[in-house]
């Protein structure tokens, strides 16, 4: 089983808003991961948890919070955010880093959230 | 910073022939260079990868050849049918990191 499930599929929220996305596996990986995609363009990393611990953070607005509360689920709540904050969120998960690890993420379908 | 460039943007081409999808990368401790393909409404999904001590990887229709001097790898699809419409992103990576980094991807299009 390589399934990364994420929900909702879809969620429209307001500038004032507080809601939360969710991703689960169950492939035993110990790394999770964030991404923001627009439209026509390649995912752009957000945040990596390794072993349950928040370990890459690239410069993402504090109004996009990530939480790992056990290795199999990853959630980002949303606060306060801006309407050009509407895009595809996917979360993946890998194997933790190391050696003998390969870098293989295995991406959910995403949430496509929009921002009124 | 683009550490991974990607061409073309977009590709047409007929059912049955060959698509070709290049990238270049610039850092040099890169040793994983994986393929995604994705359709609209879903997340990428691995397609084939390749570590540089390959030239070439084949799965089935889709084959990625590798040159290390010149830090360039490619994608053939051959026989290409209508339902590999979708993007297709280029990435790389240090295999034992967490970090890939993608090309800005190329959009194909296989006309029946």
């Amino acid at each position: 089983d390589t399934e990364v499930t994420q929900t909702p599929k879809h969620l429209v929220m307001g500038m004032t808003n507080k809601k939360s996305l969710k991703c689960e596996q169950h492939m035993g990986h110990r790394a999770m991961y964030w991404y923001k995609q627009k439209a026509k363009k390649p995912p752009e990393l957000m945040f990596v948890y390794s072993y349950e611990k928040l370990s890459i953070n690239e410069s993402v607005p504090s109004r996009f919070s990530p939480e790992c509360p056990n290795s199999s689920l990853l959630n980002l709540h949303l606060h306060a955010l801006q309407p050009e904050d509407s895009a595809l969120y996917l979360c993946a998960s890998s194997q933790a880093p190391g050696l003998l690890a390969k870098n293989i993420q295995y991406f959910g379908a995403g949430t496509r959230l929009s921002v009124l | 910073q683009q550490q991974v460039k990607q061409s073309p943007q977009s590709l047409i081409v007929q059912k049955g022939g060959i698509s070709i999808i290049n990238c270049a990368y610039e850092n040099t401790a890169f040793d994983y260079f994986p393929w995604y393909q994705q359709f609209p409404g879903k997340g990428p999904a691995l397609l084939i990868a390749i570590r540089p001590d390959v030239s070439e990887k084949k799965e089935g229709r889709f084959t990625i050849s590798f040159n290390k001097s010149a830090k360039q790898f490619s994608l053939h699809i051959m026989d290409s049918q209508p339902g590999d419409s979708a993007t297709y992103f280029c990435a790389a990576s240090k295999a034992a990191g967490n970090k890939l980094t993608f090309g800005g991807g190329t959009r194909v299009l296989v006309k029946p």
